[in-house]
């Protein structure tokens, strides 16, 4: 399975501090994206990273991809009471019949930000 | 824009009752997800459509459930009969993709409905 893994599984901060979440996963991607879940609502999307790219930004977020690793993280500084929520990585690969990508979601990391 | 509209928001049914799920994708969006997120397996891709064809459906648990997108602008997934093991939220999402893929663009996710089945 290429499903990514988030580490750690929960993070407590202060605010103002920052937060680094991490994905490992398996076999080779398409791309890499991250998404927000707060309590009992859907999930949006932050940010996608493709493979070959290294780094990406968006505002307070800094998203890094070591394919030979096989391994993302993200980053949010200067984290905030509202940036509490889940957060999920989701790798984009090929399903078995190797023509059409899929994406498959990690169990998700669950940020605290206390203010 | 609307966003991905889903209905309805909680469904609570008995055990052997037939549950329909709704979803309106964003419009221009050619690709649609069902998806279910349980704590136990996390959130689960269970099919998806392009251009209203389903593509993938290795998802879908069983012969219980069903989905169908008779227009670009509608999808449904029915589970007949439910169990309670299929308590959970169901999230139907869009994206705008090349025609036959899933993943290449993000996702825009709807609100979920939260299923309870007794």
């Amino acid at each position: 399975s290429q499903q990514g893994e988030e580490d750690p599984q929960a993070l407590s901060i202060q605010e103002g501090e920052n937060a680094t979440m991490n994905c490992s996963y398996k076999t080779s991607i398409n791309n890499l994206q991250w998404y927000r879940q707060n309590s009992g609502r859907g999930l949006v999307h932050l940010i996608l990273i493709r493979s070959n790219e290294r780094e990406k930004h968006s505002g307070r977020l800094r998203v890094t991809l070591d394919t030979s690793k096989k391994s993302s993280s993200l980053l949010i500084t200067a984290s905030r009471a509202a940036d509490t929520a889940s957060y999920f990585c989701a790798t984009v690969g090929y399903n078995s019949g190797g023509s059409n990508y899929k994406l498959t979601f990690g169990k998700g990391t669950l940020l605290t930000v206390n203010p | 824009d609307a966003g991905v509209i889903q209905s309805p928001r909680h469904e609570v049914t008995e055990m052997g009752q037939e549950v329909t799920l709704r979803c309106k994708p964003i419009s221009g969006h050619n690709s649609l997800f069902w998806y279910r997120q349980t704590m136990m397996r996390g959130l689960e891709l269970l099919i998806y459509f392009n251009n209203n064809v389903p593509i993938d459906d290795s998802g879908m648990p069983e012969d219980r459930f069903s989905a169908k997108m008779p227009n670009a602008s509608f999808s449904t997934l029915k589970i007949q009969p439910s169990e309670p093991r299929d308590s959970a939220v169901y999230f139907c999402a869009s994206s705008l993709e090349a025609s036959g893929r899933a993943g290449y663009n993000e996702q825009f996710f709807g609100p979920g409905t939260r299923l309870t089945v007794l």
